[in-house]
């Protein structure tokens, strides 16, 4: 079965510091692996994806993300922080090549951006 | 924007009562899913479904039922409300690739339920 663990439930950073959000996960499977954005009062939009095309993927917002089996982890990163960048964010897995496909979250990480 | 629509969006009840969740898609994707949203747990899994007929549990299915006659439709069901029922429900679509989901989740906007 397939689980996700995020660390730290809230993370503060300054407007134009280093973003890093820390996701690890357990599959038995080679996964699909995602990180997910809430904004107050809205649903869950999509990040970006790894399908293992590419162990570093790129996603919307400057946001990038490295996949490392070795280390089971699938970090969320962004170089320099803008204030609209606070949000909740979610790191989820599925399984690949599963016809019944499970998709997991994690309990989520809360941005919060000081001026 | 995907079209998926919740309904109700807000519903409150008491204990004891069934309550229904309708999620209606026009994207005719395979996949649905039902999450719930509550502080500190993030979203949990509670049943999915793979097509018409084809549901599972997820992961706190307890409590919940669901069924999907039709593509597009897709139930949740709480057959005797508890007050650890509130909480944010979303519903979800995902479309099919190769051997399953794409993994990549399209959400409602949410439905609120208050069990008192």
């Amino acid at each position: 079965a397939q689980s996700v663990t995020q660390l730290g439930s809230h993370v503060s950073v300054s407007e134009g510091a280093l973003v890093l959000l820390r996701c690890n996960y357990s599959s038995s499977v080679p996964p699909y692996l995602f990180w997910y954005v809430q904004y107050p009062n809205q649903g869950l939009q999509l990040l970006l994806k790894y399908t293992s095309a590419a162990t570093l993927v790129k996603g919307i917002n400057g946001f990038e993300a490295e996949f490392k089996k070795s280390e089971t982890s699938f970090h969320l990163t962004k170089p320099s922080a803008h204030m609209s960048d606070a949000a909740e964010y979610f790191c989820a897995v599925s399984d690949r090549g599963s016809s019944a496909s499970k998709i997991i979250f994690g309990s989520g990480t809360r941005l919060s951006i000081r001026p | 924007d995907a079209g998926i629509t919740q309904s109700p969006r807000h519903k409150v009840t008491e204990t004891g009562t069934p309550v229904t969740l309708r999620c209606h898609q026009t994207e005719n994707h395979r996949y649905m899913y039902w999450y719930r949203q509550d502080p500190g747990h993030g979203l949990r899994l509670i049943h999915y479904s793979y097509g018409v007929k084809d549901t599972d549990k997820g992961e706190v299915s307890d409590g919940y039922s669901v069924s999907r006659s039709k593509t597009e439709d897709f139930l949740l069901t709480l057959e005797s409300a508890t007050s650890s029922q509130t909480s944010v429900y979303f519903c979800a679509i995902s479309a099919v690739e190769t051997g399953g989901s794409t993994g990549e989740l399209f959400f409602g906007e949410g439905s609120r339920l208050t069990v008192l």
